[in-house]
């Protein structure tokens, strides 16, 4: 059973082009985040939602927008891709925010690739 | 001077070698840290967890050092399956001002 999924797993397209990767957990974490890690392998946090809400959103374009329908679900999307987009984003789901329950578990990861 | 700093080697040892790596942070209020491994191409995965009176699973030690503000990681007797990139992460604040810094990884060889 897979803990956490995403879909596509790879992912290429033109630029100016808008694009959607999907994350789901089956864990029942309350938590869920979407990373960027780029060609140097810097992983970088792009946002974090806890029970749909909110609750980290470092410093990326207003491009992207991540939508949460439910607690189990963590969609990503990009408007307008540039070249610098490509990378390989990765989903990530935590029980919850406190220390002790901060262990994530990561999807497959999706590779983005922007021409 | 970056939040959380590793040295990204990479470290190439021979099977059976012991083989060390640290992770310096400076944010000194700092509250939760981890080792994450990530094999090519691969998803981060829990290694293990670092506890302030440091913690040991098998082969695998880590250790936290608040007054020098550094993560520790220890691996004794390297099998070649130990061939990966080792993540430190670092967590604080809390709410929605909490943070989680990853350094860039320290990439780890073992040969033969």
């Amino acid at each position: 059973d897979t803990a956490v999924s995403q879909t596509p797993k790879y992912l290429v397209t033109q630029m100016g082009n808008d694009k959607s990767i999907k994350c789901e957990q089956n864990l029942g974490h309350d938590t869920m985040y979407w990373y960027k890690q780029d060609s140097k392998k810097f992983l970088k946090i792009m946002f974090s939602y806890n029970n749909k809400e909110l609750i980290i959103n470092e410093t990326v374009p207003n491009r992207f927008s991540p939508k949460s329908p439910d607690k189990a679900h963590l969609n990503l999307h990009i408007n307008s891709l540039e070249l610098g987009d490509s990378a390989v984003y990765f989903c990530a789901s935590s029980q919850g925010r406190t220390s002790s329950t901060d262990t994530q578990y990561f999807g497959p990861g999706t590779r983005l690739t922007v021409l | 001077r970056k939040e959380v700093e590793q040295d990204p080697g990479p470290f190439n040892v021979p099977e059976g070698a012991t083989v060390a790596f640290n992770c310096t942070y400076s944010n000194s209020a700092s509250q939760s840290f981890f080792w994450y491994r990530q094999d090519c191409r691969k998803e981060p995965k829990l290694l293990m967890s670092v506890y302030s009176s440091g913690n040991e699973d098998g082969r695998f030690t880590a250790q936290l050092n608040r007054a020098s503000q550094y993560i520790s990681l220890l691996i004794r007797d390297s099998k070649l399956s130990d061939s990966a990139t080792y993540l430190c992460v670092v967590t604080h604040g809390g709410g929605n001002n909490r943070k989680l810094i990853w350094g860039l990884g320290t990439s780890l060889a073992v040969n033969p």
